[in-house]
């Protein structure tokens, strides 16, 4: 399996500009995670989806953020419009139904710097 | 407030010499305390899970323990290869719902 893809892997842009971020999960997968990570505030769970629906959007940080999953293999985070301090990695992770459920299997994140 | 804290934020150890890195929580209803390894530029990567007090794990050099109140990440006779970024996470429900919260890690460097 190729394991969860995310693109792109950088992004630079300008303030004011929207981001649109990809995620496909690992086929199979009925759960879906988006994370930002930064130095100071560490990994913390924008948002995530089970069966495609949203189920805690609580760690959305404002209205410009906003996530899709339209089917169960892909998802986007998108970010409208960007600001510097939106500056961060940002990754998706899957994980699968049953047992398993509660290991989650990262992609190689998104580098996103808002200039 | 839901917290977990990971100490030290840093360590150093020789090849050989093994130790612990500490994962203290408070949640209201912990569903399940996780442990991931992270290297530079790359996602986190899944080890262990454990879901009540007293319970523990293996893997290769790796052991994970809980308590309680918190968890261990044991190293044994660590080699240069297991340098990363360790980090914690606990899931907790509320209202039915599931939260995720990691740590800010920590980040061991095993020299050779």
């Amino acid at each position: 399996d190729a394991g969860v893809i995310q693109s792109p892997r950088h992004e630079v842009t300008e303030m004011g500009q929207e981001v649109t971020l990809r995620c496909k999960p690992i086929s199979g997968h009925n759960s879906l995670f988006w994370y930002r990570q930064t130095m100071m505030r560490g990994l913390e769970l924008l948002i995530y989806f089970n069966n495609n629906v949203p189920i805690d959007d609580s760690g959305m940080p404002e209205d410009r953020f906003s996530a899709k999953m339209p089917n169960a293999s892909f998802s986007t985070l998108k970010i409208q419009p960007s600001e510097p301090r939106d500056s961060a990695v940002y990754f998706c992770a899957s994980s699968p139904p049953g047992l398993r459920g509660y290991e989650q299997f990262f992609g190689p994140g998104t580098r996103l710097t808002v200039l | 407030e839901d917290q977990v804290t990971q100490s030290p934020e840093a360590l150093r150890l020789q090849e050989g010499e093994s130790s612990s890195l500490n994962c203290s929580y408070t949640v209201s209803g912990l569903r399940g305390l996780f442990w991931y390894r992270q290297d530079p530029g790359k996602g986190p990567e899944f080890l262990f899970t454990l879901y009540s007090a007293g319970e523990e794990k293996e893997k290769e050099r790796l052991k994970a323990t809980l308590t309680k109140k918190e968890s261990f990440l044991h190293i044994t006779a660590p080699k240069p290869e297991d340098s990363a970024t360790y980090l914690c996470a606990v899931r907790t429900t509320t209202s039915g719902t599931y939260k995720y919260i990691f740590g800010t890690g920590t980040r061991l460097k095993v020299l050779a």
